[in-house]
């Protein structure tokens, strides 16, 4: 199995910083990984996908890059509402995988 | 606007079964991958299973090959979860998700439901 190493486990920020989350994965997995934010309670969001292509609806402070084994998840510019755990998941090959969370908190 | 509603969630003992439901609505069902993903109290995000539109491909996590059943009914457009020889290790929030199709036809997930809890106890 694929396994996916996501870093910080946790970081405190600012409302208006700018964050930046890694995810590693175990093989190469081309660009087939996804990001989702997930607040207190409520149900995953998907946010990226193909590693830089933002999902419908999403605001533009979000971008992700990435090709390989090493992706990055940017916030340009940290919102109240962006205060969630995000993870990363890869799609490349069964069985998908997620990483193990990273949560973003106030600071 | 994609909706989805599963049902089905509640506590079962050791050993016994369960089936989950998931109705959607607002895009075309028969055409769209469906999975399943389960989050332990606490805890992060566990993909469990896959179905390709028409049935045709299923896939599994390794924690519950063998023990679930993954299907759906285009007609109803519902996605359903059979769960056998539940364990305590099952109990978890269970998500139903459609798939989308990236650039190159690889399916990923789009959109979320709400989720059902299951719990697994004696």
């Amino acid at each position: 199995d694929i396994q996916m190493t996501q870093s910080p486990s946790s970081v405190s920020a600012y409302v208006g910083d700018r964050v930046t989350i890694t995810c590693r994965a175990s093989r190469g997995i081309r660009n087939y990984l996804v990001w989702f934010q997930q607040q207190p309670g409520k149900a995953p969001k998907s946010l990226i996908y193909a590693a830089s292509s933002l999902q419908s609806g999403v605001p533009s402070r979000f971008s992700g890059s990435g090709s390989g084994t090493d992706f990055t998840l940017t916030i340009s510019s940290l919102q109240p509402e962006d205060f969630a755990t995000y993870y990363c998941q890869q799609y490349d090959a069964y069985p998908w995988t997620f990483g193990q969370g990273t949560k973003v908190e106030i600071k | 606007e994609v909706h989805l509603l599963e049902s089905g969630g509640g506590l079962v003992q050791p050993g016994g079964s369960l089936r989950l439901s998931c109705a959607a609505s607002g895009f075309t069902f028969t055409t769209y991958a469906m999975t399943w993903v389960r989050q332990a109290p606490g805890k992060g995000l566990e993909w469990v299973s896959l179905l390709y539109s028409g049935g045709s491909s299923t896939f599994y996590a390794d924690s519950v090959k063998g023990r679930f059943t993954i299907s759906r009914d285009d007609s109803k457009n519902t996605l359903y979860l059979q769960m056998n020889s539940l364990r305590v290790e099952d109990t978890a929030v269970y998500y139903c998700a459609k798939e989308g199709y990236d650039s190159t036809g690889y399916a990923y997930i789009d959109y979320w439901g709400q989720g059902t809890l299951v719990t697994v106890s004696s």
